[in-house]
């Protein structure tokens, strides 16, 4: 089926650094999310992106937060600087169409520590 | 707001019993619910999908029906096997927000035994 890549599937940080997580998602898809996932907790929905603006963030979605999906390439996620709560697998999604009840693809996440 | 809820963190069954997943939810509009599954190191993928009350959904031995009286969309399946051991999500969408933004619930864990 589709598959939504993600880079690093690992990292791990210093506190206070940059990171950037890569997203490659299902080629003709057009909406991208970002979801956080804390251990032993709900996956939590952080934003969602459409045709190069940011549609809705959550309270998570921190001002440290920021994503993009320059032309034909990956859809990031940066968070600069990193804090120790930013620890968590960071999930992205992918779907061709925007309204509710359209299926979302994920990826396997990337797992961040910051030290 | 939204929320789901899944009441069972961990069911361990034996290969064949049955097996079912609670799910319930809580919004104000008209609710798309999902069951996504998540096989170790895997990314979680769709199992299946409903908006419409009281109509069975069905996908590889699962099922559920959404019961927007109870609000719930229970996951079953009638004889467990081993390859079934995964994370389940239960998940809610709705014309409430901007765009398709999905509520999950904490998921279940399920560990089938020989």
């Amino acid at each position: 089926g589709p598959k939504v890549l993600q880079i690093p599937s690992h990292q791990i940080i210093d506190m206070g650094q940059m990171v950037t997580l890569n997203c490659d998602p299902v080629s003709n898809h057009l909406y991208f999310y970002w979801y956080k996932q804390i251990l032993g907790q709900q996956m939590e929905f952080l934003v969602n992106f459409y045709n190069g603006k940011v549609m809705e963030k959550s309270k998570l979605f921190k001002d440290q937060f920021s994503v993009e999906r320059p032309d034909g390439s990956y859809f990031t996620l940066k968070i600069q600087p990193t804090a120790l709560e930013d620890s968590a697998v960071y999930f992205c999604a992918s779907s061709l169409e925007g309204a509710p009840g359209n299926t979302l693809y994920f990826g396997e996440g990337s797992r961040l520590i910051v030290v | 707001g939204d929320s789901v809820t899944q009441t069972e963190g961990l069911v361990t069954l034996t290969k064949g019993l049955p097996v079912m997943l609670n799910c319930t939810y809580q919004t104000t509009y008209s609710p798309f619910l999902f069951w996504y599954v998540q096989h170790l190191n895997e990314a979680p993928k769709l199992l299946l999908k409903s908006s419409t009350d009281n109509k069975r959904t069905e996908h590889q031995g699962f099922y559920a029906t959404l019961h927007k009286s109870s609000s719930s969309f229970h996951l079953q399946k009638s004889s467990v096997q081993l390859s079934d051991s995964a994370l389940y999500f239960c998940a809610l969408s709705d014309y409430g927000s901007s765009g398709n933004k999905l509520i999950f619930g904490i998921g279940t864990l399920l560990s089938v035994k020989p």
